[in-house]
């Protein structure tokens, strides 16, 4: 069974110093891995995804995730943290099965990011 | 281009009653999948539609029900409201190609409140 696992529910930064956002993630197969970012009030918007190729993926908002396979991690990071950054992130994991219509997420508890000025 | 919108925003009902919550799938995306997100916790999967058939079902009992029409949009069906059944209900579109690793795309939600 898939899981996904986000080991802090809150992470404090100082706006423009880097941040990072885990998540660790259980699959019998190879990963689809995501991340989304949800505002108070507000459904879920999508960050970035791995599917596969580079470990190092670029999202939106300059947002990046860095895949490691042997750790089964997808931790979300940015170089500089800005105060709008402040929201509930979400990892998601999906995996594989073949002849599967759809996508079947799995998504984390979630982590509240406060970017403090 | 349109995203995936979601009526009605707030619903507030009973136990015991019945409701209906829509979803219109953003252009040019044929699945829709449905989220319950209780306060606090990530959204937990219902099930999901694709050519008008349910194609996969999460951990929700037989009250929780729904359809697709054939403009792809969909509604849920929830009946004999619980306290519990109160969240936020979101509804997400993607293109469902077998295998694929398409990115589901979310609505704003719909927030229920059984008293």
């Amino acid at each position: 069974a898939q899981s996904v696992a986000q080991p802090e529910d809150q992470v404090n930064v100082a706006e423009g110093n880097p941040l990072t956002v885990k998540c660790t993630y259980s699959v019998s197969g190879n990963p689809y891995l995501f991340w989304y970012v949800q505002y108070p009030n507000r459904g879920l918007q999508f960050l970035l995804k791995y599917i596969t190729g580079d470990n190092l993926v670029k999202g939106s908002y300059g947002f990046e995730a860095e895949f490691n396979k042997s750790q089964t991690s997808f931790h979300l990071k940015k170089p500089s943290a800005l105060v709008s950054d402040s929201a509930l992130y979400f990892c998601a994991v999906r995996d594989r099965p073949p002849e599967n219509y759809g996508q079947n997420f799995v998504f984390g508890p979630g982590t509240r990011l406060s970017v403090l000025p | 281009d349109a995203g995936v919108t979601q009526s009605p925003t707030h619903l507030i009902k009973t136990r015991g009653q019945q409701v209906t919550l829509r979803c219109s799938p953003k252009s040019g995306h044929d699945t829709v999948s449905w989220y319950q997100q209780a306060l606090g916790q990530g959204p937990q999967f219902i099930f999901q539609y694709y050519e008008e058939e349910e194609r996969q079902r999460g951990n929700f009992p037989d009250r929780f029900s729904g359809h697709q029409f054939p403009n792809y949009s969909s509604e849920l069906n929830v009946n004999a409201l619980l306290l519990g059944d109160s969240a936020l209900y979101l509804c997400a579109s993607s293109l469902g190609t077998s295998g694929s690793a398409d990115t589901q795309y979310f609505g704003p939600g719909t927030r229920l409140t059984v008293l």
